[in-house]
């Protein structure tokens, strides 16, 4: 089956505390996307990747890393996470680098709480 | 600046009724559109999209949505609203820089039966 995973799902955590979530899919994609989604402010893309090794900066980087290792996995950082980054963060990927005429598919979200 | 308004944050409707969501884009040229939809504590899933030609784009679960250029919108349409359709939607652009989807705030359906 065609998905977008993300682990984990739901992530309670401290201020400092590093952490990772992964995203994968197994579409043979070269567009992956990270967004955290906020109420009354919809989906803002925190970074993208255009293919391995090509990674650029979206809306929203302040606070975050990412790295494109290989084709299927684009995993989000955040080194020191603060309570504004509480959200909920969806990772996304599509065929085409250009990802303008092709669809992105969602992963399922992941739902983060920084205490 | 780049953005994509949903004027309506939150809309109910009466199960069988239609509906009717907006969207209103702010771009230099026409960009592609999409609508999708998020179930609760789901991912986003698409509806439909919009690059060129025909106005009115026909989309999964009897949804569609015309193009209006003179308006700058881009309205979801369903003539009989169910259930099930109860869910967040957002509209969403892909314009002439950057590359990635810009979002609306979103707009809550709910149903009353």
């Amino acid at each position: 089956e065609a998905q977008v995973t993300q682990n984990p799902r739901y992530l309670i955590t401290v201020t400092g505390k590093k952490l990772t979530v992964t995203c994968s899919q197994n579409m043979n994609h070269e567009y992956m996307s990270w967004y955290r989604q906020d109420p009354g402010l919809g989906l803002r893309q925190i970074y993208y990747s255009m293919n391995v090794e090509v990674t650029d900066k979206g809306d929203v980087p302040e606070g975050y890393k990412v790295s494109r290792k290989e084709k299927r996995n684009f995993p989000l950082i955040l080194e020191s996470p603060s309570p504004n980054q509480t959200s909920l963060y969806f990772c996304a990927s599509s065929l085409l680098p250009a990802a303008s005429t092709d669809t992105q598919y969602f992963g399922p979200g992941t739902r983060l709480t920084v205490l | 600046a780049q953005s994509v308004t949903q004027p309506d944050i939150h809309i109910t409707v009466s199960e069988g009724a239609s509906l009717e969501l907006r969207c209103n884009y702010s771009y230099g040229a026409t960009p592609y559109l999409f609508w999708y939809v998020q179930s609760p504590g789901q991912g986003l899933q698409l509806l439909l999209k919009y690059f060129s030609g025909d106005t009115l784009v026909q989309g999964i679960k009897g949804f569609e949505a015309e193009f209006k250029r003179s308006q700058s919108s881009f309205n979801l349409r369903k003539p009989s609203v169910h259930w099930s359709d109860a869910a967040e939607y957002f509209c969403a652009a892909f314009g002439e820089y950057g590359n990635k989807l810009v979002f609306g705030a979103g707009t809550i359906l709910r149903v009353k039966s």
